[in-house]
């Protein structure tokens, strides 16, 4: 089975601009979660999508915003970019029958 | 095993020694706990779980102790190998399904030759 898929793996982009960023879930799971991680935060959850509609959300600027299609697969968005949303974006995939979430190998994006 | 802002707690453990790696929960409620192990340049992998009726479960070379009294989460690696050399992380999550899960900072296992 294949695994987590995250499309681009990096990015740079300057500030003002806006990027959106993909993820591919394992065939069969259809909650999507993702995550900012920075050496200085940590993990920080973002959002969590479970067919088609967030079901969870964290502690971000409304710049942030995601979508789940029919697939489940899920993009976010990150508009006027800033500095500081410099970081390795993941997304994490889980079935209904386990809690357990599987990563993706992230999208490191740099904003100049 | 959690760490406040940039500099992550380091374990240096002598290749082939077991290695332990702590972490403390905040949520009483939470019945779900999960350990990470994150090489550089990569996403977090799922090592081991165990749910709040068990206080130990094992894997391969992988054991997962945990104490509720005192909100104790440990991972014991043994016979660690370089290959074991990454950032660990812990994780928390309350059972109802709608609850999200709750990462710590993690921990940097170091192996010495």
């Amino acid at each position: 089975k294949a695994g987590v898929t995250q499309t681009p793996r990096y990015l740079i982009k300057t500030r003002g601009q806006q990027v959106t960023l993909s993820c591919s879930p394992i065939s069969g799971h259809r909650s999507v979660s993702w995550y900012q991680q920075t050496p200085g935060q940590g993990l920080q959850f973002l959002f969590e999508y479970f067919s088609e509609t967030q079901r969870n959300k964290g502690n971000f600027p409304g710049r942030f915003s995601g979508r789940q299609f029919s697939n489940s697969r899920s993009e976010m968005n990150v508009s006027t970019l800033e500095l500081g949303d410099s970081a390795l974006y993941l997304c994490a995939s889980s079935n209904l029958n386990t809690d357990t979430q599987y990563f993706g190998p992230g999208t490191r994006l740099t904003v100049l | 095993g959690e760490s406040v802002g940039l500099h992550l707690p380091t374990l240096s453990v002598q290749e082939g020694d077991n290695s332990i790696i702590n972490c403390a929960y905040s949520n009483s409620a939470s019945d779900y706990f999960i350990w990470y192990k994150q090489e550089s340049g990569k996403g977090p992998q799922f090592i081991i779980d165990i749910r709040s009726n068990m206080d130990k479960r094992q894997g391969q070379r992988v054991t997962v102790l945990l104490n509720k009294t005192v909100k104790h989460l440990s991972l014991q690696i043994a016979a660690t190998q370089p290959g074991d050399s990454a950032v660990y992380f812990c994780a928390e999550k309350v059972g109802n399904r709608d609850d999200k899960i709750i990462f710590g900072k993690g921990t940097r296992l170091h192996i010495l030759p």
